[in-house]
């Protein structure tokens, strides 16, 4: 089946500092790639669509400043957390469709950043 | 906007069947889906059905739509400890496009022995 991965698996950093997170998409292509973030106990809540080629589309409430989606390639997805701050401390989980004709999204395992 | 319900906990002893449901808002909603989540690990697609079918089964896993009552349900026949995990339910916000997804808070699927 479709698999996608994320580095890194976890990453700790100071307040102020930038984060950057990679998500592939390793035996297919994806067009379309998701940035997700999941507080603990929660639901995972979209942050972007992030499109190959254009620019990011930010869901209401998120911050393109703070947070740079960049899709260069068909295979490679990069968010990249800007000064870092505790509150940004969460999963951040990609996924991405396999084909643009079925609307089924494939899942990263997560990146685990904790902001000190 | 969009919602999705689920309830937070079920539980249910090894052999049995676990049926997790889930409610929706959105009528325009094309495909719905469940995943699977374990401890400190990312989703996990475990099946998902098009909008204008009632039912789709797949091994153990088995999942009823009511479109009218916008109701989703997914039943694991003969529960077993490795199915212990977080069940999400998720629906397609505009029907096949390039949206992502809206998750409900996930159901947390306890198995007693």
């Amino acid at each position: 089946g479709a698999v996608v991965s994320q580095h890194p698996s976890w990453v700790i950093c100071k307040s102020g500092t930038s984060v950057k997170i990679e998500c592939r998409s390793l035996d297919f292509q994806a067009t379309t790639m998701f940035w997700y973030r999941q507080f603990p106990k929660q639901s995972l809540m979209l942050m972007a669509t992030s499109n190959e080629g254009s620019k990011a589309t930010y869901e209401q409430g998120v911050e393109k400043d703070k947070f740079l989606i960049n899709h260069a390639s068909l295979t490679l997805s990069t968010l990249t957390v800007t000064s870092a701050h505790p509150e940004d401390s969460s999963f951040y989980i990609c996924s991405a469709r396999d084909n643009p004709g079925r609307d089924t999204q494939y899942f990263g395992p997560g990146t685990r950043l904790t902001v000190l | 906007g969009e919602d999705v319900e689920q309830s937070l906990f079920l539980s249910v002893r090894e052999g049995d069947s676990s049926v997790i449901n889930c409610t929706y808002t959105d009528s325009s909603s094309t495909y719905l889906y469940w995943y699977k989540q374990e401890p400190g690990a990312g989703l996990q697609l475990l099946t998902y059905i098009f909008s204008n079918m009632d039912m789709k089964q797949d091994q153990r896993l088995t999942v009823l739509l009511n479109k009218k009552d916008k109701h989703l349900s997914l039943r694991i026949a003969d529960t077993q400890t490795g199915d212990s995990a977080i069940y999400f339910c998720a629906e397609s916000r505009a029907g096949g496009g390039a949206d992502g997804l809206t998750f409900g808070k996930g159901t947390h699927l306890i198995i007693q022995p």
